[in-house]
């Protein structure tokens, strides 16, 4: 089946760092990936979408200058979350969908537990 | 708006049944995914209903309605390692997917 692997899946650094994220379709491409987040107890909330050779799309209240998406080929999104403070905790999780299939479902990677101190 | 209501959170007992339902309101629909997600995890994906009727994957089905925005997913034979939160998803004319906030499941034993 379809396989996305995020990486890396956990992160402890200082505030005012900055994180980078990536996502890979392992064996399909994908024109368009997704990033969510997602805080304890609480439902995945959709960041943006990634497309592939060009801007992402961000969902409202989203800051695109601190969470900065690249999409630079068929199979690898990175989200940077830009000097990180402690309130950008959270887990993220992306996933892709199969290039020209967009009734497939979405396949997850297995998300990054962000910890900012 | 878009709108999917499931119910925040259900318990039920190790080795029967449990189902849960999900309702929608969308700018059109192209199908709809029901995943699973355990604590800490990202989701697992588990059907994806696009006609109406009964679709069964082993101790899993998954049931759809487009006429009346309805879907639900049922679980049989209950196990301990069941317990996850399940999440309705609906495509809509956009191809965009619109998350329902999950029913958290409770197995006793």
């Amino acid at each position: 089946g379809a396989v996305v692997s995020q990486h890396p899946s956990w992160v402890i650094c200082k505030s005012g760092t900055s994180v980078k994220i990536e996502c890979r379709s392992l064996d399909f491409q994908a024109t368009t990936m997704f990033w969510y987040r997602q805080f304890p107890k609480q439902s995945l909330m959709l960041m943006a979408t990634s497309n592939e050779g060009s801007k992402a799309t961000y969902e409202q209240g989203v800051e695109k200058d601190k969470f900065l998406i690249n999409h630079a080929s068929l199979t690898l999104s990175t989200l940077t979350v830009t000097s990180a403070h402690p309130e950008d905790s959270s887990f993220y999780i992306c996933s892709a969908r199969d290039s020209g299939k967009d009734n497939q479902p979405q396949h997850f990677g297995d998300g990054t537990r962000l910890s900012i101190l | 708006g878009q709108n999917i209501d499931q119910p925040t959170e259900m318990t039920a007992t190790e080795g029967a049944i449990v189902q849960i339902n999900c309702t929608y309101q969308t700018s059109g629909f192209n199908g709809l995914f029901w995943y699973q997600q355990h604590a800490g995890e990202a989701p697992t994906f588990l059907s994806y209903n696009v006609l109406d009727g009964l679709e069964e994957k082993g101790r899993f089905s998954s049931f759809l309605s487009r006429s009346k925005g309805y879907s639900y997913l049922l679980l049989k034979e209950l196990q301990m390692k069941d317990s996850a939160s399940y999440l309705c998803a609906v495509l809509d004319s956009n191809y965009q997917l619109i998350w329902g906030a999950g029913t958290k499941l409770i197995i006793k034993p």
